[in-house]
């Protein structure tokens, strides 16, 4: 039973043009939301997150969204670079998980010059 | 900061032999790492839960005795794989977790940069 999914394995954008990457849970105890972004042969790299308590955190170029009610976020990059090409996983925790992060299974961006 | 550091990044071994990953946390004080595998295209499966001072807690279906977790001092977990087998082939993933009171945003956890283990 996968608790967090990415449906779309794969998106590909136009430099300078928004990328919009998704994530649903299944997990109503999920309150803290994570993205990470991962180049092949290396670690995850810690881009954004949020608390259930917000519905939008901004760093940069990165906006998370929360939407509870549906339970969904999304992270929306603006503009996008070719840097950006890489595979981004969504992951989420709650309280009393012990600290464990439950990821999705990842988008591979591809941004076009 | 929040850099974590993995050694080696690269090990090939024979079969039946053991291998020995270390993690580090460089510039903070971990008092939970994680270790993880990664399979090819795959998300990151979170094999055990190491926390300083006290015993690993392994995921169901890993077994401990084949994976050892040591998490001997606030910057280091080493994960040995003893008489390492083909299958047990994959790209290893530790992190760490920024402590400290207050906040889910302790939650986040901060990767090293992997190692791949390759048993012939």
């Amino acid at each position: 039973d996968q608790q967090v999914k990415q449906n779309s394995p794969s998106l590909s954008v136009q430099e300078g043009r928004i990328s919009i990457l998704n994530c649903d849970y299944t997990n109503s105890m999920f309150d803290y939301f994570l993205w990470y972004k991962k180049y092949p042969a290396e670690g995850p790299t810690f881009l954004i997150s949020i608390s259930s308590i917000k519905d939008k955190n901004e760093d940069g170029r990165f906006t998370v969204f929360l939407n509870k009610s549906a339970k969904h976020l999304s992270l929306h990059i603006v503009p996008s670079q070719p840097g950006d090409s890489a595979v981004y996983f969504c992951a989420a925790s709650y309280g009393g998980s012990n600290y464990k992060l439950t990821f999705g299974k990842g988008t591979l961006l591809t941004v076009n010059p | 900061g929040a850099v974590v550091s993995q050694h080696p990044s690269r090990v090939i071994c024979k079969s039946g032999t053991s291998v020995k990953i270390e993690c580090r946390s460089l510039d903070f004080q971990a008092t939970t790492m994680f270790w993880y595998r990664q399979f090819p295209k795959q998300s990151l499966m979170l094999m055990a839960t190491s926390n300083e001072g006290s015993k690993a807690t392994y995921e169901q279906g890993v077994e401990k005795d084949k994976f050892l977790i040591n998490h001997a001092s606030l910057t280091l977990s080493t994960l040995t794989v003893t008489s390492a087998h083909p299958e047990d082939s994959s790209f290893y993933i530790c992190s760490a977790r920024l402590g400290g009171a207050g906040g889910r945003s302790t939650d986040t956890q901060y990767f090293g940069p992997g190692t791949r283990l390759t048993v012939l």
